[in-house]
């Protein structure tokens, strides 16, 4: 099956950090383009993290920049998201995104998510 | 990059058609050609609807339609179904390997 699983999420400090996996089956995560988008309790969407297939190239939405950090390991076929300095604004379900079609800029396969929640 | 607009909630009864707009900036919707839409159920993953502003994915019934017109993309469903009755959010490239998204519509089946 084609799926995207997240896993790492829970209950953090404000000023903490956590670390998001999104480990991808039934393809080749290594051949897509990927990114991460949250959402916040009750509210919308929120596009937050880009990264090329190879992983060298990497873009972020203005409130993560220097916090959060993108990565992953195609041979392990798993995409990776670090959190740091969180704030309690940073409350989330974090979903992983696939970039899909010939030329990609739509998201084609979502992960079920990972809530984390900043409370102290 | 603030979120596109749409409008919080829209309505209608089954078989009726439902419009839902999306309005952007000239750095979005209008420059690029690359809107998508997602379907959302409570406490379910997204699901991409259209892509390319007026693409469908396979499996996604052709009730479901997208258009755009300068800085104003729209999602229209043909032929409302109670399984309609969802969260429905458009998405814009904005250059520079970014997106955006917008505000979220409640689709409600009278």
């Amino acid at each position: 099956e084609v799926q995207l699983v997240e896993s790492g999420g829970g209950l953090v400090q404000p000023g903490g950090s956590l670390r998001l996996s999104c480990e991808a089956s039934g393809f080749v995560l290594g051949n897509h383009e990927m990114n991460w988008v949250r959402q916040s309790p009750g509210k919308g969407l929120e596009w937050l993290s880009y990264i090329n297939a190879g992983g060298t190239k990497s873009h972020y939405t203005a409130s993560v920049t220097g916090r959060f950090t993108v990565s992953r390991d195609n041979a392990k076929n798993s995409l990776y998201l670090q959190l740091n300095s969180l704030r309690v604004e940073d409350s989330a379900i974090y979903f992983c995104a696939r970039e899909g079609g010939v030329a990609g800029f739509n998201f084609d396969l979502w992960g079920q998510g990972a809530r984390v929640t900043v409370s102290s | 990059q603030s979120a596109l607009t749409q409008p919080r909630s829209v309505s209608g009864s089954p078989g009726q058609s439902v419009t839902i707009s999306c309005t952007g900036t000239s750095n979005d919707i209008d420059y690029y050609e690359y809107v998508s839409w997602y379907q959302q159920h409570p406490g379910r993953a997204p699901r991409l609807l259209i892509y390319d502003v007026t693409k469908r994915p396979s499996g996604v019934p052709d009730r479901f339609s997208g258009s755009k017109s300068g800085n104003t993309a729209s999602l229209t469903i043909s032929g409302l179904q109670i399984e309609d009755e969802s969260d429905y959010y458009c998405c814009s490239y904005a250059g520079s390997y970014t997106y955006v998204f917008g505000t979220g519509t409640t689709v409600t089946v009278l």
